[in-house]
């Protein structure tokens, strides 16, 4: 069973660049939500997609956005990057929407 | 407003002692609760996940209860090792569709 995996782990971008974040979900997984972690506070949810559709979206604002696929893996996109982006971004994928999550291994988004 | 709290920040405890982290939840209309461990750095390991109908969960040396009267949850970690030593983070479904999680209790096992 392949669990789930985050491209890049590590990326360094300019403010006011764009960045895309990749999630490939577990096997047998057709909900993704996304994650980020400010250092040493806990993850604050971004967005979920369940089956390609948006399923739920926390407090961020439109320039961060999502796309899921039909094989299940997801993008998350931040348009206009500011320093305060800087953060480890996590990918769950989960049998459902409320069900077990299991996380990648996070990407290191660095913005300078 | 829906929220998850670990306190102590911070706790370190010789090798070998058992240890409980602790837990509080503001709605008791939880519908699941997940421990996860997370090494400095890395992504979140799943420890163990209680559903709203259930009091405890073991695996191995981990037990985690729920009680949702009191808004409380206690992960239980027997004969601690060196290796234990990470964040520990607990997180509640409350009905809709993210994860709420609390701060963290980094955990700390001098050998």
């Amino acid at each position: 069973e392949t669990g789930v995996t985050q491209s890049p782990t590590h990326l360094i971008k300019t403010r006011g660049q764009q960045v895309t974040l990749r999630c490939s979900s577990q096997s047998g997984h057709n909900t993704v939500s996304w994650y980020q972690q400010a250092l040493g506070q806990g993850p604050q949810f971004i967005f979920q997609y369940y089956r390609e559709e948006e399923n739920g979206r926390g407090n961020f604002p439109p320039r961060f956005s999502g796309l899921q696929f039909p094989n299940y893996s997801s993008e998350l996109n931040v348009n206009a990057l500011e320093l305060d982006d800087s953060a480890l971004y996590l990918c769950a994928s989960s049998l459902a929407a409320v069900t077990e999550a299991f996380f990648g291994q996070g990407t290191r988004l660095t913005v300078v | 407003k829906q929220e998850v709290t670990q306190i102590p920040a911070a706790l370190s405890v010789p090798e070998g002692e058992n240890l409980v982290l602790n837990c509080s939840f503001t709605d008791s209309a939880i519908y699941n609760l997940q421990w996860f461990r997370q090494d400095p750095g890395k992504g979140l390991t799943s420890l163990l996940l209680i559903q709203s109908s259930q009091r405890e969960q073991t695996s191995g040396r981990l037990n985690a209860s729920l009680d949702k009267s009191s808004g409380r949850s206690t992960l239980y970690i027997a004969a601690s090792q060196p290796g234990d030593s990470a964040t520990y983070l607990c997180a509640a479904y409350f009905g809709n569709e993210k994860l709420t999680f609390g701060t963290g209790t980094r955990l700390t096992i001098i050998p």
